[in-house]
């Protein structure tokens, strides 16, 4: 099945500085979800958003829902050592099981 | 939160032996019950959805022969990977549906060896 693509794939950063991960879709998304993992860790659920043009924040964290509901972002300001991992963005499917289908991550690394 | 677990976390055998991993919801009862894949670099791939007293749906590609899912209980499920080739060697994890609010929890997932 058609796998959503997120931008970049690996993201090295000085800790401090910012970080932006893009989530992207051809087809409109029911929702949008995003996890991290650490390396080594299981998905870790941080948030959903479900309507257009969605706005949340998480601390350090905003979530962004694009207005045609095919993207997504998520960036971190003045990142930490401690946000090192894969993040994910993922669609639950509506309907039926409700499957969750992950993106293709962003890896985060974040140099002291 | 619901807490989900799986046993073992590690496993390493050997090419052609049968490997069983659980999934376990602690705090609810899950109907339904997700197995994942995830090589190393790469993303979760979905494999099935187990389903308490039925047979799994399994995603297209994965054989089902292979990957022995049963979901006993409302609090148990079971993936065997059998006949286990190096080329199975993954991170395995499962998620569990909680019915009443509808979310997903991850379990610590189990790493497969196979040598």
């Amino acid at each position: 099945g058609q796998q959503v693509m997120q931008i970049p794939q690996y993201q090295h950063v000085q800790e401090g500085e910012d970080f932006t991960t893009y989530c992207n879709s051809s087809t409109t998304l029911s929702n949008i979800q995003w996890y991290k993992q650490r390396p080594g860790g299981h998905p870790v659920f941080l948030i959903q958003l479900v309507k257009s043009g969605e706005v949340k924040k998480q601390k350090r964290l905003t979530f962004q829902f694009g207005e045609a509901k095919k993207n997504s972002s998520l960036h971190i300001t003045a990142t930490q050592t401690t946000d090192v991992g894969t993040y994910f963005c993922a669609e639950k499917r509506s309907g039926g099981y409700q499957k969750v289908t992950f993106g293709t991550g962003t890896k985060l690394q974040v140099i002291p | 939160g619901a807490v989900v677990s799986q046993h073992p976390s590690r496993v390493i055998c050997k090419s052609g032996t049968s490997v069983k991993i659980e999934c376990r919801s602690l705090d609810f009862q899950a109907t339904t019950m997700f197995w994942y894949r995830q090589f190393p670099k790469q993303s979760l791939m979905l494999m099935a959805t187990s389903n308490e007293g039925s047979k799994a749906t399994y995603e297209q590609g994965v054989e089902k022969d292979k990957f022995l899912i049963n979901h006993a209980s409302l609090t148990l499920s079971t993936l065997t990977v059998t006949s286990a080739h190096p080329e199975d060697s993954s991170f395995y994890i499962c998620s569990a549906r909680d019915p009443k609010s509808y979310e997903q929890y991850f379990g610590p997932g189990t790493r497969l060896t196979v040598t």
